[in-house]
């Protein structure tokens, strides 16, 4: 039982490159979550999807898009890297009905140069 | 300004000490608060969770919540090396919310 996991766990991109960040769960949670954490900021919420089909924008939207694919998997896409997006993202998700604890993938750690 | 803020510290007490952590909030709407505990390079875990007003204790870790002064904290006895890590905070308003968090504090407790 894998839990949450993100794909991969590390890349280094050239500045104006585009890659998309991989998370898969087998929790069979309905909430998908994705973060990305700068020292000092915490974690600043970038999209979220409530259930299969659904997508909003969090707190740092700009310069990501994201695709639930289905209920198992929540794909966040960098189209045109740039340095500021260098961070290590993560990947988390909630059972619905329990509404508490969200688990986490390992994390993706990205740099931009 | 964030929803959630927090003391982002480094914060560094000898083994023993009681910690106190803490979150202040400007959405009313919040009604499920969170603690999350960070070992470096590793994803949160979820160490507390409180619905609404009023304390909760587990084993050396208490969690309070004063929504009318929109204030979480977190206490921590007889702290441990062990106990070293970043914890965050994190609020919801309701289910399938948004999840927002703190910007975490780090805590140091040495032996």
């Amino acid at each position: 039982n894998a839990g949450v996991t993100q794909t991969p766990k590390f890349q280094v991109l050239k500045t104006g490159q585009s890659m998309t960040l991989q998370c898969a769960q087998d929790m069979n949670h309905n909430s998908m979550y994705w973060y990305r954490q700068d020292p000092g900021m915490g974690l600043r919420l970038i999209y979220y999807s409530a259930s299969e089909g659904t997508t909003d924008k969090g707190e740092v939207p700009n310069g990501y898009n994201v695709s639930r694919l289905n209920k198992r998997e929540f794909s966040l896409r960098l189209e045109s890297a740039a340095p500021s997006q260098t961070s290590v993202y993560f990947c988390a998700t909630i059972r619905l009905e329990m509404n508490t604890e969200a688990f986490f993938g390992q994390g993706t750690r990205l740099t931009v140069v | 300004q964030k929803e959630v803020e927090q003391d982002p510290g480094p914060l560094s007490v000898p083994e023993g000490a009681i910690v106190s952590l803490n979150c202040t909030y400007s959405n009313s709407a919040f009604q499920y608060f969170m603690w999350y505990r960070q070992y470096s390079r590793k994803g949160p875990e979820l160490l507390m969770y409180t619905y609404s007003s009023g304390n909760k204790e587990d084993g050396r870790f208490t969690a309070q919540v004063d929504k009318s002064s929109k204030y979480i904290s977190l206490f921590i006895r007889d702290s441990q090396p062990s106990d070293s890590a970043t914890y965050l905070c994190a609020m919801k308003v309701n289910q399938g919310g948004k999840l927002i968090f703190g910007q975490g504090t780090e805590l140091s407790v040495k032996p």
